[in-house]
């Protein structure tokens, strides 16, 4: 089945540093996306891009949509503890009808 | 807005008994997902529904695994034997219209249900 390849697993940052992560796919896809889940809780989502080199922000957040539309990026600028969680990309296939593919996430961890 | 209602939030049971979960979405939401997440990766799409149709089931285990949204409205998710690997979290989740649209915006999921079969 498709696979997306979410990069780095996880992540040991100091509170006020930026964080970058990636999903790569061999697959095109028409929508990219960005979750956060906290434990005990469902995905909530952070960004959604839907054109190839779209550039988003929200707050402290950055996701772009690669040109080849076969990736995308997430950067955090200054993280602070609550943004611990993990960080899920997820892309939706061109002629999909809504099934979502997800990455394996970024675990990330804020040290204060 | 209320957001998208799971039932019950844990679940225990011992292989080969049957255990059913519960989905109320998001007013208005036409589509209705559940997913799959087993611990350490990403949510796995198991079935979706349009209104009271089944637009994929694909992967879904069709010889162990039932859903229903009979009103167009709630849906209800059945396993009936379980297995040790359905150990998982069972999100539902709905959107406005077929997939992620710009302008309709992206999955509301819910909290989720953790069922452990031991």
């Amino acid at each position: 089945g498709q696979q997306l390849n979410q990069s780095p697993q996880s992540m040991f940052i100091q509170e006020g540093e930026d964080v970058s992560m990636n999903c790569t796919s061999s697959s095109i896809f028409n929508t990219w996306l960005w979750y956060k889940q906290e434990p005990g809780e469902g995905p909530v989502l952070l960004i959604a891009l839907y054109k190839a080199g779209e550039l988003t922000s929200n707050g402290r957040l950055t996701a772009q949509f690669g040109i080849t539309r076969k990736d995308s990026f997430l950067n955090i600028s200054a993280s602070i503890p609550s943004d611990v969680g993990i960080y899920f990309c997820a892309g939706q296939l061109g002629g999909s009808q809504g099934n979502l593919i997800f990455g394996k996430g970024t675990k990330l961890s804020v040290k204060p | 807005e209320a957001g998208v209602a799971q039932s019950p939030r844990y679940k225990i049971i011992e292989k080969r008994q049957s255990v059913a979960f519960w989905c109320n979405p998001i007013s208005g939401h036409a589509t209705l997902y559940w997913y799959q997440q087993i611990l350490g990766q990403g949510p796995k799409l198991l079935i979706q529904f349009q209104n009271n149709g089944v637009v994929d089931d694909s992967q879904l285990p069709k010889d162990r695994f039932s859903a229903e949204r009979l009103k167009g409205v709630d849906s209800t998710l059945k396993i009936q034997p379980a297995k040790l690997e359905d150990s998982a979290v069972y999100l539902c989740a709905s959107s406005l219209d077929l997939g992620v649209r710009p302008t309709g915006g992206g999955y509301t999921f819910g909290s989720g249900t953790r069922l452990t079969v031991v």
